[in-house]
């Protein structure tokens, strides 16, 4: 069981903004370590998403931008789209485990 | 930019190696580790260990003991050694850039494609 608290699922229509949530403790998140995300689309190695909290890497659309706050992060995509469908992964490191950790996945669904 | 390769299939107690090639980039002189991931429908996404251009490492505390991992600049090349693998060591394998400045902080970017590493009985 992951430190790393993921919803299995959210889902939306085209268009519509949906926020992921990645839930962790005083040993990761609350201890202050960056929360970063990841993109997986089906059969593909995950994409790095969001990086240092907020910060998007070049080539990603500004549709999904990050947010931290004590001991939890969430990840928004606003206008969504068909080919935004995969699986979403938050990661952080933890101070308890020494090691760098991932949420469980929550796969997102365009209605 | 990173592309593993091994066997996709070793027996159950003997030791699974993979090699990440690394292009378009230089493994070191910088700042940069580099690190394996797993990923299982069990366990999900795992990190498994970091390695810098040096030699330095750091594993993930429940496999410690059987992982090694090492370094070779001359190929811009990193590898992975897991030993006394069982079928729990069923997973596809990733090697990733692990950029960051601070230990703690980092993440992983850009990820090779895979590799699907069975294990047998």
């Amino acid at each position: 069981q992951s430190v790393l608290t993921q919803p299995p699922s959210v889902s939306g229509a085209p268009g519509q903004r949906i926020t992921i949530s990645c839930t962790g403790s005083s040993s990761n998140i609350g201890a202050g370590y960056d929360v970063h995300w990841y993109q997986q689309l089906p059969g593909t190695a995950p994409r790095l998403l969001i990086y240092g909290n907020n910060n998007r890497p070049s080539g990603v659309p500004d549709r999904f931008s990050g947010s931290k706050s004590d001991t939890a992060a969430s990840l928004a995509i606003t206008g969504l789209q068909a080919d935004d469908e995969a699986d979403y992964y938050c990661h952080s490191f933890d101070r308890s485990l020494h090691a760098y950790v991932f949420g469980p996945g929550t796969e997102v669904t365009v209605l | 930019q990173l592309q593993e390769s091994g066997p996709g299939l070793v027996k159950s107690s003997e030791t699974l190696s993979l090699t990440c090639i690394v292009s378009s980039v230089s493994i070191g002189p910088n700042d940069h580790y580099w690190a394996w991931i797993r990923q299982s429908p069990e366990k999900g996404l795992e990190w498994i260990g970091s390695i810098n251009f040096r030699g330095s490492t750091s594993y993930t505390p429940s496999l410690r003991s059987r992982v090694t991992m090492s370094v070779d600049t001359a190929n811009n090349r990193f590898s992975l050694e897991l030993t006394s693998v069982t079928a729990a060591d069923t997973a596809v394998y990733y090697c990733a850039r692990h950029s960051g400045s601070e230990g703690g902080q980092r993440w992983f970017d850009p990820w090779g494609q895979g590799t699907l590493v069975t294990v047998s009985s």
